[in-house]
């Protein structure tokens, strides 16, 4: 019954390491986020998809690359990981213009 | 870019008492929204306001979206020990032209409910 999902739940990696988290919403929204949040609890959104198209990327670096196979499902894949990459990562999706958006458990990354 | 400066950082109460945090921002925002996080969870969305002067309440919870668009407020009534976690205050702002946007979080206050 869950209606955003996110895998996995907590994720320990060496610097350089690649790595994947995953997210599926059953909720039938159309638009998809992945938000940021470190060590302060400050919240900052990564990127946004509607439909399967990127529609906001805020000035994240490029070893972020977001995948999105349909609109259900939102992947991030970070190359290369760094110290400053641990955080905790939140996938959430709404609808439509994305007033009320959703968010999934998320994924606490920790880079050492 | 956009801040939205979030108050109290903390707040320390007694079960029963009545609670009020707000925020405040240099620009304006379309639409407010305020957030809950529990630990270990997601932010769960309490409120949300479309329109300036709209206060809106669900349940113990009362909101308001300030007149001027730059300013909204949370009052929680007569707390309980669930109440606890970090509440965010979110402006939402349109991307580029087109009617999607994004949501733009204030720094958190985190309630602590002693019983």
């Amino acid at each position: 019954d869950t209606a955003v999902s996110q895998t996995p739940k907590y994720l320990v990696t060496q610097m350089g390491n690649d790595k994947s988290i995953k997210c599926e919403q059953n909720l039938g929204h159309d638009t998809m986020y992945w938000y940021k949040q470190d060590s302060k609890k400050f919240l900052k959104i990564m990127f946004s998809y509607n439909n399967k198209e990127l529609i906001i990327n805020e000035t994240v670096p490029n070893r972020f690359s977001p995948k999105s196979p349909d609109k259900a499902h939102l992947n991030l894949h970070i190359n290369s990981l760094e110290l400053g990459d641990s955080a905790v990562y939140f996938c959430a999706s709404s609808q439509g213009t994305g007033y009320e958006q959703y968010f999934g458990p998320g994924t606490r990354l920790t880079v050492t | 870019g956009q801040q939205l400066n979030q108050s109290p950082q903390s707040m320390f109460i007694q079960e029963g008492e009545d609670v009020s945090m707000n925020c405040t921002s240099s620009s304006i925002f379309n639409t407010w929204l305020w957030y809950k996080q529990d630990p270990g969870e997601g932010p769960v969305l309490l409120i949300a306001l479309y329109k300036a002067g709209e206060l809106t309440s669900n349940g113990r919870l009362t909101a308001q979206f300030g007149i001027t668009r730059k300013d909204s407020f949370l009052n929680i009534s007569a707390s309980i020990p669930s109440d606890v976690g970090i509440y965010f205050c979110a402006g939402f702002t349109n991307a580029g032209g087109t009617s999607y946007g994004k949501l733009t979080f204030g720094q958190g206050t985190i309630l602590t409910v002693h019983p």
